[in-house]
C-alpha cells in the first residue's frame, strides 16, 4: 500500500531557482529513498537517507530525514531544465520499496 | 554501477493472450526482485517479490495466477501476464537487490504493456 504522501504534487519553476519536494509517510523505516523518473521511462536512484540521519548532500541534491514528524525533504539546487521529471520518494522496511505519488517537476528555461 | 535490464521495453498484444516479460541483472547477482506495476500519471505499486528459487511473496490485492513470477536463477526473473485484458495495460518496471546487501535497489527501465 502507498504510505509515501508528496507535496506539491506539481511545481513549476523557474531555471536557477531552488526546487524543494516533501514526503510523508506513516510507519517505520530502515531508510528513505528518493527517485527521479522522466517520463515513460525508469527510475534513477538519486539519494539515500538512512532513519539515523538528518541530512545528506549530493551534488545539487540535499536531503533532510526527521523521524519524529515522520517527514523527508528533497531540495534541488540551482535548478535546470534537464531536472524536469518526476521525483519519487520511498520508504523501506525490510527491503520493501514503498512509493509515494510523487511530484511533477517543471523547470522552466 | 549495477544494471537491470528488461526485455521487451513494449509490448502490445491481443486480449486473451499471454505475454512473458524478462528482468535480468546484468553485472550483479539478486537473489531477491521486484515487479511493479505503474498507472499513467501514478506512482509504482509493488505486485510482487520475487525469490530467486522459491515462490513470489504476493501483494495483497495481485492475483497470482494471473501474473506468474519465475525466479529461475540469480541473474533472471520473469514475469507473464496470463490472459491479458485492456486493463492489464501498463507499465511494468522490476528492480533487483545486490546479493551484497546494500539497500538500494537498481531498477529496470520498464516494459510498456498494451493490451487491445
Amino acid at each position: 500500500s502507498q504510505q509515501g504522501e508528496e507535496d506539491p504534487q506539481a511545481l513549476s519553476i523557474q531555471e536557477g531557482e531552488n526546487a524543494t519536494m516533501n514526503c510523508s509517510y506513516k510507519t517505520s523505516i530502515n531508510n528513505l529513498q528518493w527517485y527521479r523518473q522522466n517520463s515513460g521511462r525508469g527510475l534513477v536512484h538519486l539519494i539515500l537517507i538512512r532513519s539515523n540521519e538528518r541530512e545528506k548532500h549530493s551534488g545539487r541534491l540535499r536531503v533532510t530525514l526527521d523521524t519524529s514528524k515522520k517527514s523527508s525533504s528533497l531540495l534541488i539546487t540551482a535548478s535546470r531544465a534537464a531536472d524536469t521529471a518526476s521525483y519519487f520518494c520511498a520508504t523501506v522496511f525490510n527491503y520493501k520499496l514503498t512509493f509515494g505519488k510523487g511530484t511533477l517537476l517543471t523547470v522552466n528555461p | 554501477g549495477a544494471v537491470v535490464s528488461q526485455h521487451p521495453s513494449w509490448v502490445i498484444c491481443k486480449s486473451g493472450t499471454s505475454v512473458k516479460i524478462e528482468c535480468r541483472s546484468l553485472d550483479f547477482q539478486a537473489t531477491t526482485m521486484f515487479w511493479y506495476r505503474q498507472f499513467p500519471k501514478q506512482s509504482l505499486m509493488l505486485m510482487a517479490t520475487s525469490n530467486e528459487g522459491s515462490k513470489a511473496t504476493y501483494e495483497q490485492g495481485v492475483e497470482k495466477d494471473k501474473f506468474l513470477i519465475n525466479h529461475a536463477s540469480l541473474t533472471l526473473s520473469t514475469l507473464t501476464v496470463t490472459s491479458a485484458h485492456p486493463e492489464d495495460s501498463s507499465f511494468y518496471i522490476c528492480s533487483a537487490r545486490d546479493q551484497g546487501g546494500i539497500d538500494e535497489q537498481f531498477f529496470g527501465p520498464g516494459t510498456r504493456l498494451t493490451v487491445l
